[in-house]
């Protein structure tokens, strides 16, 4: 079956560090990517999200970029800050499915 | 923005009891979602409606069963509260229909303790 699979945590950084969250994906056809993420005592918010193989989804200095040769997702910001510290979720929707299959999500430490 | 309520953060429930959560919308998103959120195994697709009325197994829905009355509300119902079902429960809602691709808003969760 479809499944999602993301680097474990915790990452730490220091802040200004480049950030690189691995995310690749198993799946039939062809899926919606999705980035939420989840700030403490919250519930998760959309980050970014690509339909289509070579897409970039990109928000708030974060970027990710759809790779169907090597079924990836991979998470980047060039310079973290406190305030991205989270826990981050790689997701995977199929075709005309409302479904979404989450990946195990990655803890994201920043510190000052 | 869109505004998914939970009725509770946290809650504390004996075993055997039977748990009501509550998740309002309001949006008039068609569909709603309840997950439960456990470290080390991200969020698992407990239910999910399309629409008032109708409603569809996830991934893991034995111990639960839902209710969807009106289309603002969907509530996800433990029959019989046993331990294992201590967890976060989070409720989503989205667009149906054409609109697949768009996202799923979440509530902020309740955290559902069974002692």
């Amino acid at each position: 079956g479809d499944s999602v699979t993301q680097m474990e945590g915790p990452v730490t950084l220091s802040e200004e560090a480049f950030l690189t969250i691995n995310c690749t994906y198993t799946a039939t056809g062809y899926p919606s990517l999705f980035w939420y993420v989840q700030y403490p005592g919250e519930g998760l918010q959309l980050l970014l999200k690509a339909t289509k193989a070579d897409d970039k989804g990109s928000n708030k200095g974060f970027e990710a970029t759809y790779r169907k040769e090597t079924t990836s997702f991979h998470l980047e910001k060039g310079s973290v800050q406190v305030s991205d510290s989270a826990v981050y979720f790689c997701a995977l929707k199929r075709g005309a499915t409302n479904k979404l299959i989450f990946g195990t999500g990655t803890l994201l430490a920043v510190q000052p | 923005d869109v505004k998914v309520t939970q009725s509770s953060r946290y809650l504390v429930k004996r075993t055997g009891e039977k748990v009501f959560l509550e998740c309002v919308q309001d949006m008039d998103h068609e569909n709603m979602f309840w997950y439960r959120q456990d470290p080390g195994l991200g969020l698992r697709l407990i239910y999910f409606s399309y629409d008032v009325k109708m409603k569809e197994k996830g991934d893991i829905p034995e111990g639960y069963s839902v209710s969807r009355e009106k289309k603002e509300r969907f509530s996800l119902i433990l029959e019989s509260a046993s331990t294992n079902q201590t967890s976060m429960y989070l409720c989503a809602s989205s667009l149906g229909g054409s609109h697949s691709n768009q996202p799923q808003h979440f509530g902020d969760g309740t955290r559902l303790s069974i002692l």
